[in-house]
């Protein structure tokens, strides 16, 4: 089953609103999360990593005001996408490692679009 | 500067029809390439992992390999429900860790 959840799955929004984006892991703990941001029939490409208390690192290109990265709980880490723009648009996953597993497990995926 | 690429983008096969996925590497020394099948709207979901040339794995209708520069994903008599797309993704050595870089994926389609 699921290792790692993510809410909402789907959400529409009005240009220059906020979004939050949840990222859960379960009967785990996660000290570490990553984001990704995948735009259609395009490669997954990293935007943060997520520390759970400590400040997120971005991935060069990546505006850290725009993308707020909060990971205040092991098992809880949470994307702000502040002042959406249609640009925005795009499927967002996270992802975190598991200890002793050779791999990281993906979330299911939120879609963003902003009108 | 590493990079990760994926051919074909796309392929249409019919079922049965056996066929091979490449993804081919350039790192400054391989940590893991692992291979994740995404079907649409849904996150990757893990098949293999491999670490040394030579190396091999399979599951069920899949069997991936490894070389110093490529890795093949062979899908022997595929179903349509082995339609999805395929991501490779490798973790150099030079990373942090658990930091992978993706290919672009291959799209399979399977037809009955």
């Amino acid at each position: 089953g699921a290792v790692v959840s993510q809410h909402p799955s789907r959400v529409i929004c009005k240009s220059g609103t906020s979004v939050k984006i949840e990222c859960r892991s379960l009967d785990f703990q996660a000290t570490t999360m990553f984001w990704y941001r995948q735009f259609p029939k395009q490669s997954l490409m990293l935007m943060a990593t997520s520390n759970e208390g400590s400040k997120a690192t971005y991935e060069q290109g990546v505006e850290k005001d725009k993308f707020l990265i909060n990971h205040a709980s092991l098992t809880l880490s949470t994307l702000t996408v502040t002042s959406a723009h249609p640009e925005d648009s795009s499927f967002y996953i996270c992802s975190s490692p598991l200890a002793g597993v050779e791999t990281q497990y993906f979330g299911p995926g939120t879609r963003l679009l902003v009108l | 500067e590493d990079q990760v690429t994926q051919s074909p983008e796309a392929l249409r096969l019919q079922e049965g029809e056996s066929s091979s996925l490449n993804c081919s590497y350039t790192v400054s020394g391989l940590r893991g390439l692992f291979w994740y099948r995404q079907d649409p709207g849904k996150g990757p979901e893990f098949l293999f992992t491999l670490y040394s040339a030579g190396e091999e794995k399979e599951k069920e209708r899949l069997k991936a390999t490894l070389t110093k520069k490529e890795s093949f994903l062979h899908i022997t008599a595929p179903k349509p429900e082995d339609s999805a797309t395929y991501l490779c993704a490798v973790q150099p050595v030079t990373s942090g860790t658990y930091k992978y870089i993706f290919g672009t994926g291959t799209r399979l389609k399977v037809l009955a």
